[in-house]
C-alpha cells in the first residue's frame, strides 16, 4: 500500500466550477502538506504548503487538512482553462532523517472553456 | 533569474551506455534533489544533497550516482543505463533541508533506454 494515496482522474470540469482534488496518507509522521501544479511537459511548481490542520487560502486556491483522517484537499474556486493541469500533493516528516517529501501520483484535470 | 536548469532536455541511450544529468540553480540554495517520475507512480526521490559536499541515498537510488559539484551544481549519473531508467528526471532545489517543503523544480530532462 502507497503512504499517500491520489485520486487518478482524470477529471473534466466546466469553467467556473468548483473543483475538490483529494489525498489520504497512512504515515502519521507527515507535518507538512504541499500541492503542486504541473503543467505538460513541464516541472512542478509549488501551489500552497501548510502544516496544521484547518484551512489555508490563498486567492481562487484553499488548501484543507484533515489530521485525524489523515486527508488532505485543495479546493479550486472559479475554476479556468489555465488551472488545466496535473496537481500533485506531497507530505514531508517535520524533522529527523527521514525528512523527504513523498508525493502522490497526480490528478489531471482539466477546465472547458 | 533562470532558476533550476536542466540539460539535456531529451535524449535516447541503448542499454548498458552511460550518461550524466545536469543541473543548476541560480538561487543560492543549499539543498537539491533528484526525482524521477513514472507513469502513475509520482515522483521518488533517487538522491539528494542537503549541502555542499554531502550526498544521500533516496527512494530509488539503485544504478545511479551524484555528485554536488559546487553548491550550484548536482549532476546525476547512470553508469550503465537499462530500459527500467527509461524516465522523466526532474532536479530541484530548496534554501535548505528545513525548507523542504518549498522546492523548485527545473524542466525535466526525458530520457528513453532502448
Amino acid at each position: 500500500q502507497k503512504e499517500v494515496e491520489q485520486d487518478p482522474g482524470p477529471l473534466s470540469v466546466p469553467e467556473g466550477a468548483i473543483v475538490s482534488l483529494n489525498c489520504t496518507y497512512s504515515n502519521s509522521a507527515f507535518q507538512y502538506f504541499m500541492w503542486y501544479r504541473q503543467y505538460s511537459r513541464k516541472g512542478p511548481e509549488l501551489l500552497m504548503y501548510t502544516y496544521s490542520s484547518g484551512n489555508k487560502e490563498d486567492g481562487r486556491f484553499t488548501a484543507q487538512v484533515d489530521k485525524s483522517s489523515k486527508y488532505i484537499s485543495l479546493f479550486i474556486r472559479d475554476s479556468q482553462p489555465s488551472d488545466s493541469a496535473t496537481y500533485l500533493c506531497a507530505m514531508s516528516p517535520l524533522s529527523g532523517s527521514a525528512r523527504q517529501l513523498t508525493f502522490g501520483s497526480g490528478t489531471q484535470l482539466t477546465v472547458l472553456p | 533569474n533562470a532558476g533550476v536548469t536542466q540539460t539535456p532536455k531529451f535524449q535516447v541511450l541503448k542499454t548498458g551506455q552511460s550518461m550524466t544529468l545536469q543541473c543548476a540553480q541560480d538561487m543560492n540554495h543549499n539543498s537539491m534533489y533528484w526525482y524521477r517520475q513514472d507513469p502513475g507512480m509520482g515522483l521518488r526521490l533517487i538522491y539528494y544533497s542537503a549541502s555542499e559536499g554531502t550526498t544521500d541515498k533516496g527512494e530509488v537510488p539503485n544504478g545511479y550516482n551524484v555528485s554536488r559539484l559546487n553548491k550550484r551544481e548536482f549532476s546525476l549519473r547512470l553508469e550503465s543505463a537499462a530500459p527500467s531508467q527509461t524516465s522523466v528526471y526532474f532536479c530541484a532545489s530548496s534554501e535548505y533541508m528545513e525548507r523542504i517543503y518549498e522546492q523548485y523544480f527545473g524542466p525535466g530532462t526525458r530520457l528513453t533506454v532502448t
